[in-house]
């Protein structure tokens, strides 16, 4: 079966530096996403690496690798506005988004 | 509009109502999704579009039905609701179905009660 693993929430504080980490495990790989969602509103996108590394995009950055299933995105110098859940989607082998359940990221002063 | 809307924004049904929910987008967009997004559970795909005048079947699409008459309209109809399709229910759309960064609606909340 296809998996999306991605924590369930986490905590940061205003200022600081927060990494949220997703492994997958799907049939064939096209490329991950990075999506913000704030509570109630749609997903708005963030980043896409199809290629291993470090894509880095003012304060958000993501990195890639596919040996490893393994990305994360890195949220430098957390503001209160950055609360929200943050969610991890793959690319499949048809093309299709397979989505993590999303980790609600809580930004405290 | 510019982007892609949904209507309704919220919705209260009995069960065994139908409900259509509209989805239009003005970007020119070949693919279109329709996803329900549920509590502790990632976006799920109900119905995809490639192109204009086809559809395909996505994770959970039963209980639901699509088309996709031309570009910009992607109507999600539920034939005979159910409590368990009360959810949130995203559209979306991108350029291309292999060129993935899809762009999505603003949501319809539907309770089925």
């Amino acid at each position: 079966g296809q998996n999306i693993d991605q924590p369930t929430e986490m905590t940061a504080t205003e200022g600081a530096i927060v990494q949220i980490n997703c492994t997958y495990q799907t049939s064939g790989f096209n490329g991950l996403f990075w999506y913000q969602q704030h509570a109630g509103e749609a997903p708005t996108f963030l980043s896409y690496n199809v290629l291993d590394g470090l894509e880095e995009k003012g304060r958000f950055s993501s990195f890639l690798s596919r040996s490893k299933g393994y990305s994360y995105l890195l949220l430098k110098e957390l503001q209160m506005k950055d609360s929200a859940s943050y969610l991890c989607a793959v690319v499949d082998s048809n093309y299709q988004l397979i989505w993590g359940a999303g980790t609600k990221l809580i930004i405290k002063p | 509009i510019a982007g892609i809307t949904q209507a309704p924004t919220s919705q209260i049904l009995a069960a065994g109502r139908r409900m259509t929910l509209r989805c239009t987008q003005d970007m020119r967009h070949n693919a279109m999704y329709w996803y329900r997004q549920d509590l502790g559970l990632g976006l799920r795909l109900i119905h995809y579009s490639n192109t204009a005048g086809t559809t395909g079947k996505g994770e959970v699409p039963d209980g639901y039905s699509v088309s996709r008459a031309n570009t910009d309209d992607f109507p999600l109809t539920l034939a005979s609701a159910v409590p368990s399709q009360t959810s949130v229910y995203f559209c979306a759309s991108s350029l291309l179905a292999d060129r993935n960064e899809q762009f999505f609606g603003p949501g319809t909340r539907l309770t089925v009660l």
